[in-house]
């Protein structure tokens, strides 16, 4: 059972670049959220999901979209890199019922 | 945007204290408080999710309690272990809306053997 599965575990980025990060759970569980780790911050949410075919923004959404056409998949997508969005991601998913979220291994990103 | 604070921000102890943090929450339109335990260079784990006034909870050593009307949780360590050194995170769910965690930006523990 591997749990959250996110890939890759470290990217570096040139500004303007885009990229996706993946995050996959054979948990079938129906919530699926996308966390920015950043010092000092803790973690904030970017986009979070209900179900397949059905997202909204979080916190901090400006230059980050996300779709969800599978219970399993919720892909992150940097549209054009920035600085700015150098931080550590996380992607956790809970079942609709309740009970804790489980988290990814996250994914390092650098942006240069 | 939600306002989830957790006092303190750190905390060194010696192993065998006990000890305790607090998180507190907006008292209104409360759905569920969670708490994980984060350790270095690891991902979160929930420890505990409290949806009811008054719940206690309790793993191990380690327990919480839960107030919603005046809107704060406490999470205890009895006895701390060096395995214990962690940051410990609350995150709060609000009762309409959206049902994803808002984080308070955790209490960094330190046992020290």
């Amino acid at each position: 059972n591997a749990g959250v599965t996110q890939t890759p575990k470290f990217q570096v980025l040139k500004t303007g670049q885009s990229m996706t990060l993946q995050c996959a759970q054979d948990m079938n569980h129906e919530y699926m959220s996308w966390y920015r780790q950043d010092p000092g911050m803790g973690l904030r949410l970017i986009h979070y999901s209900v179900g397949a075919g059905i997202t909204d923004q979080g916190e901090v959404p400006n230059g980050y979209n996300v779709s969800r056409s599978t219970t399993e998949d919720f892909p992150l997508r940097l549209l054009s890199a920035a600085p700015s969005q150098t931080s550590v991601y996380f992607c956790a998913s809970s079942p609709r019922s309740g009970g804790g979220y489980t988290f990814g291994s996250g994914t390092r990103l650098t942006v240069v | 945007i939600l306002n989830v604070e957790q006092s303190p921000q750190s905390l060194h102890v010696q192993e065998g204290d006990s000890t305790n943090f607090t998180c507190s929450f907006p008292s209104s339109n409360f759905y569920a408080l969670h708490w994980y335990r984060w350790e270095t260079a690891k991902s979160p784990e929930a420890l505990f999710v409290m949806t009811l006034n008054g719940d206690e909870k309790k793993k191990g050593r380690i327990s919480a309690t839960l107030n919603t009307k005046e809107g704060y949780s406490y999470l205890y360590i009895k006895g701390s272990q060096p395995e214990d050194s962690a940051t410990y995170l609350c995150a709060f769910i609000k009762g309409t809306g959206r049902r994803a965690l808002t984080f308070g930006s955790g209490t960094r523990l330190q046992v020290q053997p």
